[in-house]
């Protein structure tokens, strides 16, 4: 069965930086992109980007551009989501997806704090 | 900056039917936004129910359903279950960017 799961919870300091990581199995991992999308606490989700394990090409919301790196690793069918220069707004559910047409399968999530 | 919009809350009876919908500030919602829409219970990952507009994924009772209506995504429910009390989201397709709308939270009482 597909399964997508995500490394634990992270606390990190201002201006730190942390990579989550996001391990799928259960299917090819290069037929399917990977999303990332974040929920800050008692808020909306919100689509950080998107890779594709195939090629490696990226697009990145307008917001995180400079400051999120997506990658993925397809001997060990993982993908991760580095994000820099954290700031206490950062603090968030991050979550990745397996994208097609529509983001089918989730991982379980990994909690970022940030703070001080 | 794209704006995807919501109903912030809507109230339904047991039984009833209620829909909710999803507008760009770009312009009318057509095809090629290839709306999404999940399902979201506090303290669990979102679930899908619909994607390209109004295909259910296999796990998605029939009781929901998706459409283009007046411009905009629709996502309606019929024979509301108070299992079925939760936000709701939607997901637009931008040429490669993708954008959720702020939520509608569902009252089911």
């Amino acid at each position: 069965q597909v399964q997508l799961v995500q490394s634990g919870a992270e606390v990190k300091k201002p201006g730190a930086s942390v990579k989550v990581s996001c391990k799928a199995s259960g299917y090819t991992f290069t037929t399917y992109g990977i999303s990332w999308v974040r929920q800050a606490p008692g808020q909306g989700l919100e689509w950080m980007g998107y890779i594709s394990p195939y090629s490696g090409n990226t697009n990145y919301a307008q917001k995180f551009q400079g400051r999120v790196t997506m990658t993925t690793d397809t001997s060990t069918t993982t993908a991760y989501m580095e994000l820099r220069s954290l700031r206490s707004d950062d603090t968030a559910m991050y979550y990745c997806a397996r994208t097609t047409e529509t983001f089918d399968y989730w991982g379980q999530g990994t909690l970022v704090t940030v703070s001080s | 900056q794209t704006v995807v919009t919501q109903e912030p809350s809507l109230t339904v009876s047991p039984g009833g039917t209620v829909t909710l919908t999803c507008a760009s500030s770009t312009g009318a919602v057509t095809s090629g936004y290839s709306p999404n829409w999940f399902q979201q219970i506090p303290g669990q990952a979102p679930r899908p129910l619909i994607y390209s507009i109004s295909n259910r994924h296999s796990w998605t009772p029939a009781r929901f359903s998706g459409s283009l209506l007046g411009g905009k995504a629709a996502l309606t429910l019929s024979g509301v279950q108070p299992e079925d009390e939760a936000e709701y989201y939607c997901l637009l397709y931008y040429g490669g960017a993708r954008v959720f709308g702020g939520g509608t939270k569902l009252t089911v009482l």
